[in-house]
């Protein structure tokens, strides 16, 4: 069974520019989950999804961050404008079922903003 | 509001020693679920072990078990015989529910250190 696919696994970018990261969760599983870990700090939940609908979003800056999933498969999280302290691992997570045991975790995607 | 504590930045331990990992927690939530996730220096996060707070028997996973403390809201992380391959970032973390579905927070994190 494949994992979970993030990409790109790297970006540097300068401040006030956009990024993009990709994720596809394992398939069959309904619940996606974004999460940010700023180093020396355990992850912070941005963005939950449960199939294409948003369950729950509180922490996500909606200023300058968004994210879709779109077809209730894979999902997109944007950054626009990035500031310096977006530089951070971006997560990505999936799990079989909203309160599954276990949530599946990508290789993450390491951004640095100069 | 729902918070997890891991109080030890850092710990050592001797190869082949076993070795505890501190979590607190708070909730209001009756229903929950306690987790511990390992991270190497790759950054993937590695699921190691579950605890719902309605077991009554401590979770086991091979070397690791949980030792699930309800009335004094810990859940500490036991590893048995550490080895090398032990050292990485440890972090609990807790499923609670939100309007809609659940949602999970994390720790600050333990760094074990496995001595050869």
């Amino acid at each position: 069974e494949a994992g979970v696919a993030q990409s790109p696994r790297y970006k540097i970018i300068e401040k006030r520019q956009s990024v993009a990261f990709w994720c596809n969760p394992i398939s069959g599983h309904a619940t996606l989950y974004w999460y940010q870990q700023i180093l020396g700090q355990g992850p912070k939940l941005l963005i939950q999804f449960q199939n294409n609908g948003v369950v729950d979003d509180s922490q996500l800056p909606k200023d300058r961050f968004s994210a879709e999933r779109l077809k209730g498969v894979d999902s997109t999280l944007k950054i626009q404008p990035a500031k310096l302290e977006d530089s951070a691992v971006y997560l990505c997570a999936s799990s079989l079922v909203p309160g599954g045991d276990e949530q599946y975790f990508g290789p993450g995607t390491r951004l640095t903003v100069t | 509001a729902q918070k997890i504590t891991q109080t030890q930045p850092g710990m050592f331990v001797q190869e082949k020693e076993a070795v505890t990992l501190d979590c607190t927690y708070d909730t209001s939530d009756q229903s929950y679920g306690l987790f511990w996730y390992k991270q190497p220096s790759s950054g993937e996060m590695i699921f190691l072990i579950y605890q719902g707070s309605y077991d009554e028997q401590n979770a086991t996973e091979g070397r690791y078990s949980l030792n699930f403390q309800k009335a004094r809201k810990s859940a500490n992380l036991v590893i048995s015989a550490s080895q090398l391959g032990d050292s990485a970032m440890y972090f609990c973390a807790m499923r609670g529910v939100v309007t809609g579905g659940f949602k999970t927070i994390f720790g600050a994190g333990t760094r074990l250190f496995v001595k050869a």
